[in-house]
């Protein structure tokens, strides 16, 4: 596998359920970052690990629970969804958080989440 | 935050150039211009970035107004594989690595 994986790539589940996505970088990056895409709506940066620590968490609603066990591996936990969640949650890597000019951001496929 | 307008929609010709314009007259001195592009059902992807001066790689070209007001985006030649969303964002000295995405303009590329 090379770049950044996300799975799975596509979800359905009910109000009620508990689901995760997983998000995972081959590129030895330590920065990651979760993105929600919602239909006619711009990219939405939602959280952001740096070294396995939050460093950005954008007034996200709790029934969204990241998790980056590993500077390798980041998970967006869901539960109690409403419909309006439905979106494209797209992950990221890059080398680190550092402002620097040439820090580009490997996004992954994402996952495309439909809330019934 | 330093915020830029795009077009929402631009047609190109296969094989022609395509010059995508970004205006961002509030810019900063310190804010770096990067582009990304968004295939259609895949994640947005890196194509350039630029300060002052004009930028060239090999997926694209980047001129930068003098006043660095405006960029504009060039593809030399399109291909059908061009169609996507482009974005034109800035991103400031002081904001980590977060990049703020607008709407970007779609290009369409007919045969």
């Amino acid at each position: 596998e090379t770049g950044v994986t996300q799975t799975p790539r596509h979800l359905v589940m009910g109000m009620t359920n508990k689901k995760s996505l997983k998000c995972e970088q081959h590129l030895g990056h330590n920065a990651m970052y979760w993105y929600k895409q919602s239909a006619k709506k711009p990219l939405e940066l939602m959280f952001v690990y740096s070294l396995e620590e939050r460093v950005e968490n954008n007034s996200v609603p709790s029934r969204f629970s990241p998790e980056c066990p590993n500077s390798s591996h980041l998970f967006l936990h869901l539960h109690t969804l409403q419909p309006e969640d439905s979106a494209l949650y797209l992950c990221a890597s890059s080398q680190d958080y550092g402002s620097w000019s040439y820090n580009e951001q490997f996004f992954g496929p994402g996952t495309r989440l439909t809330v019934l | 935050d330093a915020k830029t307008t795009q077009p929402n929609s631009m047609e190109s010709n296969e094989e022609e150039p395509v010059h995508l314009p970004c205006n961002h007259s509030t810019i900063s001195g310190t804010d770096y211009i990067h582009w990304y592009r968004q295939l259609p059902s895949q994640g947005p992807e890196y194509v350039i970035h630029g300060l002052t001066s004009n930028v060239n790689n090999r997926m694209a070209s980047l001129a930068i107004a003098e006043d660095r007001k405006s960029s504009t985006l060039i593809l030399h030649r399109a291909t059908l594989r061009d169609a996507a969303v482009y974005y034109c964002i800035l991103k400031g000295i002081n904001a980590g690595n977060m990049l703020t995405f607008g709407g970007g303009t779609r290009l369409m590329v007919k045969p």
